[in-house]
């Protein structure tokens, strides 16, 4: 079953306190992207990565860190920076097919704070 | 920054009306035009996009519209049905770049009653 697996599906996070959320794809997607959703806003890009080992920032990085050290793995990690961190996260894949930039998304992750 | 304004942030129908959506973008460069429907507590899936190069695309009771010298382009569904209901979201690719970063609206919340 092809698709974007994210986990867990619910987090919480104590004051202080890094946690980072899974982001797996097997649809041997080169590019992923990590969004931030909070309610009644749109999708804001967090994160993105187009190739293994390389990453860019998105509109809205600070307080958060990724690694994307396989080509199917985009781990996101929500640091104590991140003052304000309690929203639903989604991570996206896009084939690099040239002109169409069809994202496919995981099911999200639920972060709130204790 | 270029931004994607999308209009109305709620709607409400009887089942078997029409709904239509708008949105506007700022990005004169943008190219692909997805919308995506995202219902409680999932990721968002695509339902239908655009290219600049069309006018009009058609996915049987779902279609797009854009007007590229406006700026604009709108989800029609028509013969709405409960199953409907759901967040929508429009988006626009950030310029012709290859990063394949999408623009997203701030979402509408569709009702279809019964």
């Amino acid at each position: 079953d092809g698709g974007i697996t994210q986990s867990p599906k619910y987090l919480f996070r104590k004051e202080g306190q890094n946690v980072t959320l899974s982001c797996e794809q097997n649809l041997n997607h080169d590019a992923m992207y990590w969004y931030r959703q909070d309610p009644g806003q749109g999708l804001r890009l967090i994160y993105y990565s187009q190739i293994v080992n390389d990453f860019q920032k998105g509109d809205i990085a600070e307080g958060y860190s990724v690694s994307r050290e396989k080509k199917e793995s985009f781990p996101l990690t929500v640091t104590s920076a991140q003052k304000n961190p309690t929203a639903f996260y989604l991570c996206a894949s896009r084939a690099s097919d040239g002109f169409k930039n069809i994202q496919y998304f995981g099911a999200g992750t639920r972060l709130s704070v204790l | 920054g270029e931004n994607v304004e999308q209009h109305p942030s709620t709607l409400s129908v009887q089942e078997g009306d029409s709904a239509v959506i708008k949105c506007t973008y700022s990005d004169s460069a943008s190219n692909y035009f997805p919308w995506y429907k995202q219902e409680l507590g999932k990721g968002p899936q695509l339902i239908i996009d655009i290219r600049s190069n069309v006018g009009e695309k058609k996915d049987q009771r779902i279609a797009v519209t854009l007007n590229k010298t406006a700026k604009h382009f709108s989800l029609h569904i028509t013969e709405t049905q409960p199953e409907d209901s759901a967040v929508y979201f429009c988006a626009a690719s950030l310029g012709s770049s290859n990063t394949g970063k999408l623009i997203f609206g701030q979402g509408t919340t569709l009702q279809v009653k019964p």
